[in-house]
């Protein structure tokens, strides 16, 4: 099984919102990220998290908050946001940071924001 | 730095025929991971394809393969046998395996879309 979940599926929010996007996996993977996509780009790196510890930032603002309270799961916490940030958010998760085939990220099926 | 190029923005095949995206990458790091995805409009990345630098074969999986030219940095990926549900937008990724480990290059992608 290689699924990776991600709640809720859409998401709109004022400028002033509180909100929170939320991943799963339940593969036994020790890594997992947070992506933003716009449309029809790449995916950008913002965070990623090995054995529950941050391990990378990419200088994402501030408004956005990750968190990792266990193996399985991994939160995206939204405050302030800006229009510009409306975009499809996907997670991921590896079995390992670096090291061959373990490397490999399978991705959730992403939530996307409009920010209004 | 690491760069990935795909110069085909979109490609069209009819459906049944074999088709070749193609992928080149840049890295001064001696190890790292090449991977194909598959973007549909759902936004879901699946993950097709892996190929590991020191690999001697190419990789194969199912319809898919990977035509790894390491001399030429070129990691094209073979589509056999078309299917109209081969459509969509396909991405190269490559990942270190050093200290840079966790950050994927993601190309700019190409669009196929497939005839019937």
């Amino acid at each position: 099984d290689t699924e990776v979940t991600q709640t809720p599926k859409h998401l709109v929010m004022g400028m002033t919102n509180k909100k929170s996007l939320k991943c799963e996996q339940h593969m036994g993977h020790r890594a997992m990220y947070w992506y933003k996509q716009k449309a029809k780009k790449p995916p950008e790196l913002m965070f990623v998290y090995s054995y529950e510890k941050l391990s990378i930032n990419e200088s994402v603002p501030s408004r956005f908050s990750p968190e990792c309270p266990n193996s399985s799961l991994l939160n995206l916490h939204l405050h302030a946001l800006q229009p510009e940030d409306s975009a499809l958010y996907l997670c991921a998760s590896s079995l390992r940071l670096a090291g061959g085939r373990g490397e490999t990220q399978y991705f959730g099926p992403g939530t996307r924001l409009l920010v209004l | 730095a690491q760069k990935i190029t795909q110069t085909q923005p979109g490609m069209f095949v009819q459906e049944k025929e074999a088709v070749t995206l193609d992928c080149t990458y840049d890295t001064s790091d001696p190890s790292y991971g090449l991977f194909w995805y598959k973007q549909p409009s759902s936004g879901e990345m699946i993950f097709l394809i892996y190929q590991g630098s020191y690999d001697q074969q190419n990789a194969t999986e199912g319809r898919y393969s990977l035509n790894f030219q390491k001399a030429r940095k070129s990691a094209n990926l073979v589509i056999s046998a078309s299917q109209l549900g081969d459509s969509a937008m396909y991405f190269c990724a490559m990942r270190p395996d050093n200290t840079n480990a966790g950050k994927s290059t993601f190309g700019d992608g190409t669009t196929l879309t497939v005839k019937p």
